[in-house]
């Protein structure tokens, strides 16, 4: 049973406006949660993370929010530009167990110029 | 090299092979992982190695050997694999394991194919 849910596989945006991609998960317990970036035949790249204290980490386009409560975080680019395409991954952990990542199944972004 | 190093990029191997996939790091770091990602599936946390002693083995069939001789080299021996086993096999280090906050860097991954 997936812990870590990206519902949307594909996401589709023109260039200049906001992208959207969610992320649900399961266990109440995670409260460490990362999001991830991969082009075509490379490895994942870190982009950014929000510890459970938080519920909003900005780093320039990319902002996530994090729901504790609804146990669903979301990443908006602003303002999404073509070599935003690429497959996002988010990901959960417990800090008490360190970098033991769970990560959900990914979602495409395409961005449209 | 910089990063995260991965041989072969492509593999293809019979069921009754037996082959090695390695993994080298430059970055100084002293965890090292490997993750299973199979078609359309979240990324599967297979092995971690912290200071090159073994913290993880999730539930990882017996025909998948890691070894990890230094914090710089992982290597993954395969014997007698399945079809279902094909997927991409991604590397990872970060500075610590027990360090929540240290972003993993991947290699960019070994696509095994079993036939």
């Amino acid at each position: 049973d997936q812990q870590v849910k990206q519902n949307s596989p594909s996401l589709s945006v023109q260039e200049g406006r906001i992208s959207i991609l969610n992320c649900d998960y399961t266990n109440s317990m995670f409260d460490y949660f990362l999001w991830y970036k991969k082009y075509p035949a490379e490895g994942p790249t870190f982009l950014i993370s929000i510890s459970s204290i938080k519920d909003k980490n900005e780093d320039g386009r990319f902002t996530v929010f994090l729901n504790k409560s609804a146990k669903h975080l979301s990443l908006h680019i602003v303002p999404s530009q073509p070599g935003d395409s690429a497959v996002y991954f988010c990901a959960a952990s417990l800090m008490e167990y360190g970098n033991k990542l769970v990560f959900g199944a990914g979602t495409i972004l395409r961005v449209k110029s | 090299e910089t990063g995260v190093t991965q041989t072969p990029r492509h593999l293809v191997m019979g069921m009754t092979n037996k082959k090695s996939l390695k993994c080298e790091q430059h970055l100084g770091h002293n965890a090292m992982y490997w993750y299973k990602q199979s078609a359309k599936k979240p990324l599967e946390l297979m092995f971690v190695y912290n200071f090159k002693e073994q913290t993880e083995n999730n539930s990882v069939p017996s025909r998948f050997s890691p070894e990890c001789p230094n914090s710089s080299h992982l290597f993954l021996h395969l014997h007698t694999l399945q079809p279902e086993d094909s997927a991409l096999y991604l590397c990872a280090s970060s500075q610590d394991q027990e360090q929540y906050n240290s972003p993993l860097h991947f290699g960019n991954g070994t696509r095994l194919t079993v036939t």
